[in-house]
């Protein structure tokens, strides 16, 4: 079993179309969670940092971890042609240490 | 946060061959990490370096085949010797960052390595 599991998709959405993204993970001992947007031919570019439960909003992302099942996703809101990208959620145990990444979810928006 | 700079961004080397990858940070970094992205999977860590000290290596990756250099604090190098097919992915180097608010890696945007 992997230690984050990812549903890769694709997945496929309107524009304005409110988009969830998901992760499971396996290790309880995780505390700080994050998601990065991939676009192609680029670097993972970070979105949102989580430390712990509980929901952090930025703009229209929202990152939302319930570590009592485990689970970690992430919300766009009113989804732009410009989101289309693959995002990637990560957790690790403790500041400095090992990302463990997991398989990336392809999102499309059409216009 | 940081800009990274990565060289060279793409490269098609032949098999057995080495090729170097260069990993510039425009600050000074305690740690820098090298990751590696294969064609449809997700990132793993190969080694984290640090300067002055010899890299920590990942379960799965040796320093033999891939040798880490650390000179200083905005520098680093990962070289993949004797490369094979199975070498061909995209390499990606990132650093710890943290400030009163926001805590994160960020990553250089990669060298796409093909081995033919």
């Amino acid at each position: 079993q992997k230690e984050v599991e990812q549903d890769p998709g694709p997945l496929s959405v309107p524009e304005g179309a409110i988009v969830s993204l998901n992760c499971t993970y396996s290790n309880s001992a995780f505390q700080y969670f994050m998601w990065y947007r991939q676009y192609s031919r680029k670097g993972p570019e970070l979105l949102m940092y989580t430390y712990s439960s509980g929901n952090k909003e930025d703009g229209r992302f929202t990152a939302q971890v319930d570590k009592s099942s485990k689970y970690i996703s992430l919300f766009i809101r009113d989804s732009q042609p410009s989101d289309s990208a693959t995002y990637l959620c990560a957790s690790f145990y403790n500041q400095g240490g090992k990302l463990i990444f997991g398989q990336g979810t392809e999102l499309s928006v059409k216009p | 946060s940081a800009v990274i700079s990565q060289k060279p961004s793409r490269d098609i080397c032949q098999r057995g061959t080495s090729l170097t990858i260069q990993c510039q940070v425009d600050s000074q970094v305690t740690m820098m990490f090298w990751y590696r992205q294969q064609p449809g999977q997700s990132l793993t860590l190969i080694a984290t370096a640090n300067q002055g000290s010899e890299a920590t290596y990942e379960s799965g990756f040796v320093i033999d085949k891939f040798p880490i250099s650390r000179p200083n604090l905005t520098f680093s190098t990962l070289t993949v010797s004797n490369m094979s097919p199975e070498d061909s992915s995209i390499y990606l180097c990132s650093v710890e960052e943290q400030d009163l608010t926001n805590y994160g890696y960020t990553f250089g945007s990669g060298t796409r390595l093909t081995v033919v």
